[in-house]
């Protein structure tokens, strides 16, 4: 079935350094991306998406962009902020009805100052 | 604009107690979702409905979960009876979907979770 297959954590970077956690999938058919981000004590919120190969989502400066190729979806920052510090889960939805979506296990990011 | 309203935000409770998990959705969203966060198994889809209708129901661990969502408005996940391995953080989620399906945006609107131990 479609899963999605996130870097293991946790990463921990001091501030202003560049950020990358890897995120590849499987899926059939195209599939929408999605990264979330978790900060302590709250639920998910979304963080940018992309919905077709080669497209790129950005949000909050967080980039990633959608690899048909080598079915990834990597989330980048240039300069980190302690203010990142939570998790990211890297996630898709099937294209195809009645599904939800599926998310990775999620990536630690602690960064220090 | 209220998010999605989940209680209890903490519940101990004692192996083979009842335990009822409540959500409110966001006001005109009509597909709800039930996940449950644990370290080992990460973010786990539970049940999801769209339009008050159960649509997926194979992530429900066993027959001592279940969920109903009565109207638009209000869902329940209850666990009877609840076991140690039941303690997680269980997150509700609702969303605007097209057709039958869960895809709209793609964005889901999490509420800030219910932690449940069980003793």
């Amino acid at each position: 079935g479609d899963s999605v297959t996130q870097m293991e954590g946790p990463v921990t970077l001091s501030e202003e350094a560049f950020l990358t956690i890897n995120c590849t999938y499987t899926a059939t058919g195209y599939p929408s991306l999605f990264w979330y981000v978790q900060y302590p004590g709250e639920g998910l919120q979304l963080l940018l998406k992309a919905t077709k190969a080669d497209d790129k989502g950005s949000n909050k400066g967080f980039e990633a962009t959608y690899r048909k190729e080598t079915t990834s979806f990597h989330l980048e920052k240039g300069s980190v902020q302690v203010s990142d510090s939570a998790v990211y889960f890297c996630a898709l939805t099937p294209n195809q009805a009645g599904t939800a979506l599926i998310f990775g296990k999620g990536t630690t990011l602690s960064v220090s100052s | 604009d209220a998010g999605v309203i989940q209680s209890p935000r903490h519940e101990v409770t004692e192996m083979g107690q009842e335990v009822t998990l409540r959500c409110k959705p966001i006001s005109g969203h009509n597909s709800l979702f039930w996940y449950r966060q644990t370290m080992m198994r990460g973010l786990e889809l539970l049940i999801y409905f769209n339009n008050n209708v159960p649509i997926d129901d194979s992530g429900m661990p066993e027959d001592r979960f279940s969920a109903k969502m009565p109207n638009a408005s209000f869902s329940t996940l209850k666990i009877q009876p609840s076991e140690p391995r039941d303690s997680a953080v269980y997150f509700c989620a609702s969303t605007l979907s097209s057709g039958t399906g869960s895809r709209g945006t793609g964005e889901l609107f999490f509420g800030e979770g219910s932690r449940l131990t069980v003793l």
